[in-house]
Order: structure tokens, then sequence, then C-alpha cells
């Protein structure tokens, strides 16, 4: 089948760098994806690789090395909006767009 | 932001009555996704629609039904609601442009308990 696996719970503090771990179980690899969720509010997509090796958005980073069967979402100069639930997912094999996700990392960062 | 609107936004109702979600999109986006969320399990694939009339069951389907008669709606119904379909249910669209990347854009939610 397929599954993901990662952190429950990551502690940071405020202008500290975050690494959220995720490896992956699937056949037919196409693209890991991570979703941002804050506290009553619905998930955002922030990023999507779909080969190898790191893509930047802002103070944000998604990694990826398909060898491995792995990624990680890496924040840098945590603010504390960034306090939020993270998911990573992959499609689902068969079902052409549905994503399959993660059990999510919940990010908490103090001052 | 994506035209999703999911009604109603909360629901209180008792084991074995029926319930319907609706879902409706303004974008025309073809594909549409139902999810539940719950503690320590994070988004669950319960079913979800690449067309009219077309669907198609996720990872956990049982005891759940979806309709999509147009474009813009799709329906997920709880036959006879139970206890452990107390939960948050996310709906989701997107649009593939024969790419890889599918990002899905999530409405709201729907809170429903299940007494």
């Amino acid at each position: 089948g397929q599954s993901l696996e990662q952190p429950s719970e990551v502690t940071a503090v405020e202008g500290a760098i975050v690494q959220i771990n995720c490896t992956y179980q699937t056949s037919g690899f196409y693209g890991l994806s991570w979703y941002q969720q804050h506290d009553g509010g619905a998930p955002t997509f922030l990023s999507y690789n779909a080969l190898d090796g790191l893509e930047e958005t802002g103070r944000f980073s998604s990694f990826l090395s398909r060898s491995d069967s792995y990624g990680y979402l890496l924040l840098q100069e945590l603010q504390m909006k960034d306090s939020a639930s993270y998911f990573c997912a992959v499609p689902k094999r068969g079902a052409g767009t549905a994503l399959i996700f993660g059990k999510g990392t919940t990010l908490s960062v103090s001052s | 932001d994506a035209g999703i609107t999911q009604s109603p936004r909360h629901k209180v109702t008792e084991t074995g009555t029926p319930v319907t979600l609706r879902c409706h999109q303004t974008e025309n986006h073809r594909y549409m996704y139902w999810y539940r969320q719950d503690p320590g399990h994070g988004l669950r694939l319960i079913h979800y629609s690449y067309g009219v009339k077309d669907t198609d069951k996720g990872e956990v389907s049982d005891g759940y039904s979806v309709s999509r008669s147009k474009t813009e709606d799709f329906l997920l119904t709880l036959e006879s609601a139970t206890s452990s379909q107390t939960s948050v249910y996310f709906c989701a669209i997107s649009e593939s442009t024969g790419g890889t990347l599918e990002k899905l854009f999530f409405g709201s939610g729907t809170q429903l308990s299940v007494l």
C-alpha cells in the first residue's frame, strides 16, 4: 500500500530553523507535496517536488530524494505565525489526482 | 481564494439518521474530493470525483456515498450516521493540467457530531 511517515510534533523558537521529515512508501512516484494547516483552518498548499533536489519559496524550502523515498520541509527564520500542522502527501496510486496525506506534524514556535 | 463553499459548517445529529454534506465550487474544476480529519489520523480520503457522475472510493469509504450531478456540486451522504463518523469533513478541488502537480484547494470544513 501507500504510506507516509512524519514526526508528530516539533518545537522551536522564533528565528530558528526547523526541518520536518517525511518518508514515503508508494509505487509509481509522481511527486511529494506539502500542506500547511493552522488550527481550525483549512489545509493550504505550500510546495511540490517532482524531481530530486531543493525547491525554495521564500522562508520555506522543500527537498526530495527519490532514491531514499524521503523528503523534508525546511522552515527558516521561524515566526510565531508558523505554528501550525504540516502534512506531506503523495498522489494516490490509480486515482489520478487524489492525494494521500501523512498524519501531520504539529509545529509549535515559542518566543 | 478558491471558490469552495461547504454546507453546513456545523451539524449535530443522532446515531442512525441520514446526513448529507454539500460542497459547491465556482471554479469549474473537474476534480473534487471528500476528506475526513481526525486527531492522530491526518486527512483521509473518503471519495473523489473526476467528472459529472464519475466517482470512486478512497481510503475510508465504508458508510459513505457520494453523488455529482453537476460540475459545481459534490454531495457526501452518510446513510445512517454512527458515532465513529464524528469528524471534520473537508471538500477539496483541483484542476489537472496534464502534468504531475496536483494542487488541492480546500473548503473551510464541516464539523459533524454524531451523538
